[in-house]
């Protein structure tokens, strides 16, 4: 079982449309998560991190179900611009509760916005 | 400021040949990381510096790979007797000084590159 799984899409929507993705993470270890954006042929670019509360950063809303190992990311009123692979990440914590550096990434989920 | 910076960005080798990948990490950030995507396949963790502590070496595929960081700024990336399943974007990343407690470890890529083995 991968440490980190995403359904790979692709999801195709119309702008203004809202999309929902999901990922699962296998190690209870894991303290900090993000989601990443990857446009095709760039590097990776951290679009949020996600908090035990839930947070929302304009038309991104990311949530945590820590019991469930469950993190996701709505995308409302989309945009052409947000066509791009998503990426969840993880990371585990060392000894002494610091952040431990290494990140997990899953496959990723291709978004394509149309007009 | 400036970015990541990855040379080249580009390069294509024989298979069997040695390969130097390098990597200029964001003034000021401490940690420095490699990943590798192949195509089709999400990122897969390498190797990760933080200061002076030895490295995690864990994510290595095989011995053929190595990297040092030299004075705590520039790092690079060597595969020696290249194969052809060496073929993919070799990502470097740093990220600041790891927060304490509750911190988050947020990482900027650098663009990557290219390894095309023949």
């Amino acid at each position: 079982r991968k440490e980190v799984e995403q359904d790979p899409g692709p999801f195709n929507v119309p702008e203004g449309a809202t999309v929902a993705f999901n990922c699962t993470y296998s190690n209870s270890a894991s303290q900090s998560f993000f989601w990443y954006r990857q446009d095709c042929r760039k590097e990776p670019k951290l679009l949020m991190s996600v908090y035990s509360s839930g947070n929302e950063d304009g038309r991104f809303t990311a949530q945590l179900n820590r019991a469930s190992q469950y993190i996701s990311l709505l995308i409302r009123d989309s945009k052409l611009s947000d066509s791009a692979t998503y990426l969840c990440v993880v990371s585990v914590w060392g000894a002494g509760g610091t952040s431990y550096g290494k990140l997990t990434f899953g496959q990723g989920t291709i978004l394509t916005v149309h007009p | 400021g400036a970015g990541v910076s990855q040379s080249p960005s580009n390069k294509v080798t024989e298979k069997g040949k040695d390969v130097e990948l390098r990597c200029d990490p964001i003034s000021g950030h401490t940690a420095l990381y490699w990943y590798r995507q192949s195509l089709g396949q999400g990122l897969e963790f390498l190797i990760y510096f933080q200061g002076n502590s030895a490295p995690d070496k864990s994510g290595l595929p095989s011995d053929r790979f190595s990297a040092e960081r030299t004075g705590g700024s520039v790092s690079t990336l060597t595969i020696q007797r290249t194969q052809q399943e060496d073929s993919a974007v070799y990502l470097c990343a740093s990220s600041p000084a790891l927060a304490g407690v509750g911190g988050n470890n947020i990482q900027y890529f650098g663009a990557g590159t290219r390894l095309s083995v023949l």
